[in-house]
């Protein structure tokens, strides 16, 4: 059964670099047509997509965020990773990472890590 | 981008009841729709994807339809453990979520 796990700093101080890793395990992060997804949900709001990586490397970013966002695997840890620069307050919320294909929606969902931005 | 609407953004109904959440999307995303149900401080889970096909496990009362820009997920007979917010999701061109419909005890 395919399981993801976030981790990374739950605390990030604005201006500063948010970095988070999906650890995936009980499947191959190479397997073909999967993407790897982040999402992220501020406190008491819905959800958005930030952006996924494709198997074969090929990334996707939302485009209010493109200009901040790196997506990234490493595929002899089986993870993936997000970096977010530049973060302010706004940026304050729980990321979940998840995989997904191009005819099927997110699912396995990680259980997810609330990241805070603050001074 | 494409645009997800949900309506309403709150829904109060009781056990028994029949409920119906709807999504509406600003471009044709032909069948490409997904709907997730998510409960306080955890993932949300997956409940239809392809606008009707039920996932594995979930229970029978959830039902999707649509296709093109209007879609209604339905709870035919909503029970205790239903109350909690549903998301829809399109997957046509890159991914969207909609806003949400919070679903409470009325």
């Amino acid at each position: 059964q395919l399981q993801l796990q976030e981790s990374g700093p739950g605390l990030v101080k604005p201006s500063e670099t948010l970095s988070l890793t999906c650890s995936v395990s009980g499947g191959s992060i190479s397997s073909s047509s999967y993407y790897w997804g982040w999402i992220r949900q501020p406190p008491g709001k819905g959800l958005e997509w930030i952006g996924s990586i494709y198997y074969s490397g090929s990334t996707y970013y939302k485009p209010s965020l493109k200009s901040r966002v790196t997506i990234s695997v490493d595929t002899s840890k089986n993870q993936f990773s997000l970096k977010l620069s530049s973060v302010t307050a706004t940026d304050t919320a729980v990321y979940y990472c998840a995989r997904h294909a191009a005819a099927l929606p997110f699912d396995p969902w990680g259980q997810g890590t609330l990241v805070t931005v603050s001074s | 981008d494409i645009q997800m609407t949900q309506s309403p953004s709150t829904l109060s109904a009781s056990v028994g009841d029949r409920v119906t959440i709807t999504c509406r999307a600003s471009q044709s995303i032909n069948y490409w729709l997904a709907w997730y149900q998510q409960k306080p401080g955890k993932a949300p889970k997956l409940l239809i994807y392809k606008a009707s096909s039920l996932e594995s496990g979930v229970p029978s009362r959830f039902s999707g339809s649509g296709s093109g820009t209007e879609f209604t997920l339905t709870i035919s007979s909503l029970q205790p453990d239903d109350f909690a917010t549903y998301y829809c999701q399109q997957y046509n061109s890159y991914w969207t979520f909609g806003q949400g419909t919070k679903v409470e005890i009325k």
